[in-house]
């Protein structure tokens, strides 16, 4: 079965400190996985991929098969980073996104 | 970019009534759209995968009869909450594979709030 695992609803850090949102999946095969970002009043909208291996507004995320965990990172937060992030998968070959539970990040000033 | 216009943004209905969602595809082709349901503070699940020209896909869970989806043409496709009950109340999200753009071409409708009173 496929499953994504965000085991942290909730972020809070301060401007300038690194962030660390984790994700795990659970897939038996070869997974496609992403990072999207909901802001507030706003939709869905993709962050990045581990295929592209991008940086993307500061954010970098290592898909670990070892760990089977792909958590997304940046060394300095922005009050602007504020949003609700989800981790997503997509299994070899198949249309559907499954999506973790989403961690709602909050930068302080 | 591709964008996918969901209508209306929100909804208040009586309990008992039908209510239709629109998930429309503004400037691209869509073949395969899905649908979301997000409860408060929670994931989106997926409830189902919409073909073009073809039946719906419902994931294990969801009532078939209850949902009911059409995705008759290639830029529209249709939620349609039948008998509606309080407990339907949540928000509804459509999303759409854009072609061309392999495997990271989901794009995401605004979201349409359902309340059933």
């Amino acid at each position: 079965a496929q499953r994504v695992t965000q085991p942290e609803k909730l972020l809070s850090v301060f401007k300038g400190a690194p962030v660390e949102l984790k994700c795990n999946y659970s897939y038996s095969g070869s997974p496609e996985l992403f990072w999207y970002v909901q802001y507030s009043r706003q939709r869905l909208q993709l962050l990045l991929r581990h295929i592209s291996r991008e940086s993307i507004k500061g954010f970098t995320a290592d898909l670990n098969k070892g760990e089977t965990s792909f958590h997304l990172k940046k060394p300095f937060a922005q009050e602007e980073d504020s949003a609700m992030y989800y981790c997503a998968l997509k299994g070899y070959g198949a249309q559907k996104l499954v999506f973790g539970q989403g961690t709602r990040l909050t930068i302080n000033p | 970019g591709a964008v996918v216009s969901q209508h209306p943004s929100w909804v208040i209905c009586k309990s008992g009534t039908s209510v239709k969602i629109e998930c429309r595809s503004l400037d691209f082709q869509a073949t395969t759209m899905f649908w979301y349901r997000q409860f408060p503070k929670q994931s989106l699940m997926l409830m189902a995968t919409s073909n073009e020209g073809s039946k719906a896909t419902y994931e294990q869970g969801v009532e078939k009869d209850k949902f009911l989806i059409n995705h008759a043409s290639l830029t529209l496709s249709t939620l349609t909450v039948t008998s509606a009950h309080p407990e339907d109340s949540s928000f509804y999200i459509c999303s759409a594979r854009v072609p061309g753009t392999g495997s990271y071409g989901y794009t995401f409708g605004s979201g349409t709030r359902l309340t059933v009173v």
